[in-house]
């Protein structure tokens, strides 16, 4: 079974534009979760979606935002980037969410914003 | 490949010897518990689970082991290889979402 796989897996982007990020789930997983993962502040939570429909969401500004197709395919776009937005943006998929399903992660997007 | 964590707690055993990793906890209410593994350029691997039912659980060359009284987990990698050289998480699940600790770095010696 294959596993999360997210793209692209490296960006490069200058302050004010933005980005979209894209993440394929586990076949048969529902929920998909997004995490900011920084040297200095480890792995924060951003948000989850389950059914298209976001169940979760971190502290963080409106900025970033996300949606999840039908297929459970999820996307999530940083908007005015930021120096501080670089990171490395970690999906992670389970079959019915947060309430007991281990999460599986995907390697990763490398975000660096210049 | 990425860098995890610049200043991150450092384990350092030798290969053969027996790793504890050690976690503490947020919330009294939390009720599901994972270690995940995460080696450079790559995303958290999940190794374990416990749930708040139990005290301790084993798999494969790990154990991890609950205390609820004083909110801490651990690891136990028996037999530590090379291969075990990574950042260990725990991560702690109470309501809705999974909140990770700030990680440990496994390094094994030869």
């Amino acid at each position: 079974k294959a596993g999360v796989t997210q793209t692209p897996r490296y960006l490069i982007k200058t302050r004010g534009q933005q980005v979209t990020l894209s993440c394929s789930p586990i076949s048969g997983h529902r929920s998909v979760s997004w995490y900011q993962q920084t040297p200095g502040q480890g792995l924060q939570f951003l948000f989850e979606y389950f059914s298209e429909t976001q169940r979760n969401k971190g502290n963080f500004p409106g900025r970033f935002s996300g949606r999840q197709f039908s297929n459970s395919r999820s996307e999530m776009n940083v908007s005015t980037l930021e120096l501080g937005d670089s990171a490395l943006y970690l999906c992670a998929s389970s079959l019915i969410g947060n309430d007991d399903s281990p999460l599986h992660f995907g390697n990763g997007t490398r975000l660096t914003v210049t | 490949g990425e860098s995890v964590g610049l200043h991150l707690p450092t384990l350092s055993v030798q290969e053969g010897d027996n790793s504890i990793i050690n976690c503490a906890y947020s919330n009294s209410a939390s009720d599901y518990f994972i270690w995940y593994k995460q080696e450079s350029g790559k995303g958290p691997q999940f190794i374990i689970d416990i749930r708040s039912n139990m005290d301790k659980r084993q798999g494969q060359r790990v154990t991890v082991l609950l205390n609820k009284t004083v909110k801490h987990l651990s690891l136990q990698i028996a037999a530590t290889q090379p291969g075990d050289s990574a950042v260990y998480f725990c991560a702690e699940n109470y309501g809705q979402n999974f909140v990770f600790g700030p990680g440990t770095r496994l390094s094994v010696l030869p």
